[in-house]
């Protein structure tokens, strides 16, 4: 029972880098989330995705990218990495029926120097 | 979706019980309360949920206040490994509202 993982745990880039953090979960649900955890805001949202090919924005959006061409795996990309943008991401899964929770990966801990 | 208010931190013996208190005084008819936590350096782990009763499992049991407006939850016998920040979320079911929301929680220190 693999779950949910992500790869890479760490990365370390540089400004203006694009860089693509994976998610791939084994459960086929249909929801799947990423957020990024900083100290002083807890976990925020930066996208999420209802089924393949149906994406939305959540609260920081702003500087990524997010596919889900297959069910099973949702990649995040920064497209041009800036400093800000330091942090722990964590992706997420759950099924579609109502009141159901949300599993999470380990994270990728991501430095952009 | 509602606000939640946890203590910050909160110590417990090892072995007793830690009740861990939530208020959430403007939750609405169909939303539930979800409990995560977070050990240091890994992903926040689901413990429980519920709408209206209280409910229990393997791992913890969460009390839900007749008019809902706060929840407890109950580590039976708390151990070392334990020692996590939990979050106490409200949100509704399905569509934008599957987003949960997390607070600052409370961390929990078990003490031998």
């Amino acid at each position: 029972d693999a779950g949910i993982t992500q790869s890479p745990r760490y990365k370390i880039t540089e400004t203006g880098r694009q860089v693509t953090l994976m998610c791939h979960q084994t459960w086929s649900h249909s929801y799947m989330f990423w957020y990024r955890q900083d100290l002083g805001h807890g976990l925020r949202l930066i996208y999420y995705s209802a089924a393949a090919d149906i994406t939305d924005k959540g609260e920081v959006p702003d500087g990524y990218v997010v596919s889900r061409s297959k069910t099973e795996n949702f990649p995040l990309t920064l497209e041009s990495a800036t400093r800000s943008q330091t942090s722990v991401y964590f992706c997420a899964s759950s099924e579609s029926t109502g009141g159901q929770p949300q599993h999470f990966g380990d994270g990728t801990r991501l430095s952009i120097l | 979706d509602a606000k939640t208010t946890q203590p910050p931190s909160m110590d417990c013996a090892e072995g007793r019980a830690a009740n861990l208190p939530c208020n959430h005084s403007t939750i609405s008819g169909n939303e539930y309360v979800y409990w995560y936590r977070q050990i240091h350096s890994q992903g926040p782990q689901y413990i429980i949920h519920g709408l209206k009763n209280n409910e229990t499992n393997e791992m913890a049991s969460l009390i839900i206040t007749e008019d809902r407006k706060s929840s407890t939850l109950i580590l039976p016998h708390a151990t070392l490994r334990d020692t996590a920040v939990y979050y106490c979320i409200v949100r509704g079911k399905g569509g934008a509202t599957n987003k949960l929301i997390f607070g600052t929680g409370t961390l929990l220190a078990v003490q031998p």
